[in-house]
């Protein structure tokens, strides 16, 4: 049992490139959540689903772009890699109801530098 | 306006010492939940502690407890004997249930924790 996995933990793009980042989880939660954290601050959600086929939008979800096919897998995108999008990405997941529902497991995240 | 508040940067705690951390947030939903992740230097985001606003009982486990005080809108982290290993970033979040607006989570700036032998 994994938990939630992030592929890859550490990337450098270049202003303008693409990438797409992939996570796992193998727990069959429902909720799955991609968070930034930048220098000093606590994490912003970025884009979240509440089950597969369905995504909606953060606090801040300009420059990235979602998709959730499978259950288990909820990935982001960045069309056009801004230094602006540096920071470390955390993907989370829950299940859908009940007390033990509401936390959050969170992957190791992936580090993305922007120059 | 924020909606969680940590208002200490930083603390320097003696190991063996209790610890209090401290949490306000700001919701006018009447159902919504408080939690505490614990994030040490390696990165990861560790659960600690989950409290739902209707709960009767401040939530508890092992050596964390979870101050809640409603009509203060407080929500303190409490770290009984403190460890060397206890030293990291903490982070007090919330999630409006029936907000209406976006789900998951809003975090605090967090405190940096660090413990002395």
């Amino acid at each position: 049992n994994a938990g939630v996995t992030q592929t890859p933990k550490f990337r450098v793009l270049k202003t303008g490139q693409s990438m797409t980042l992939l996570c796992a989880q193998d727990m069959n939660h429902e909720y799955m959540y991609w968070y930034r954290q930048d220098p000093g601050m606590g994490l912003r959600l970025i884009h979240y689903s509440v089950g597969e086929g369905t995504t909606a939008k953060g606090e801040v979800p300009d420059g990235y772009n979602v998709s959730r096919l499978k259950k288990q897998n909820f990935l982001l995108g960045l069309e056009s890699a801004a230094p602006s999008q540096t920071s470390v990405y955390f993907c989370a997941s829950r299940e859908s109801s009940g007390r033990m529902g509401e936390t959050q497991y969170f992957g190791p995240g992936t580090r993305l530098l922007v120059l | 306006a924020q909606k969680i508040t940590q208002t200490q940067p930083g603390m320097f705690v003696q190991e063996k010492e209790a610890v209090t951390l401290d949490c306000t947030y700001d919701t006018s939903d009447p159902s919504y939940g408080l939690f505490w992740y614990k994030q040490p230097s390696s990165g990861e985001m560790i659960f600690l502690i989950y409290q739902g606003s209707y709960d009767q009982q401040n939530a508890t486990e092992g050596r964390y407890s979870l101050n809640f005080q409603k009509a203060r809108k407080s929500a303190n982290l409490v770290i009984s004997a403190s460890q060397l290993g206890d030293s990291a970033m903490y982070f007090c979040a919330m999630r409006e249930i029936r907000g209406g607006g976006a789900d998951g989570l809003t975090f605090g700036k967090g405190t940096h924790l660090i413990i002395q032998p």
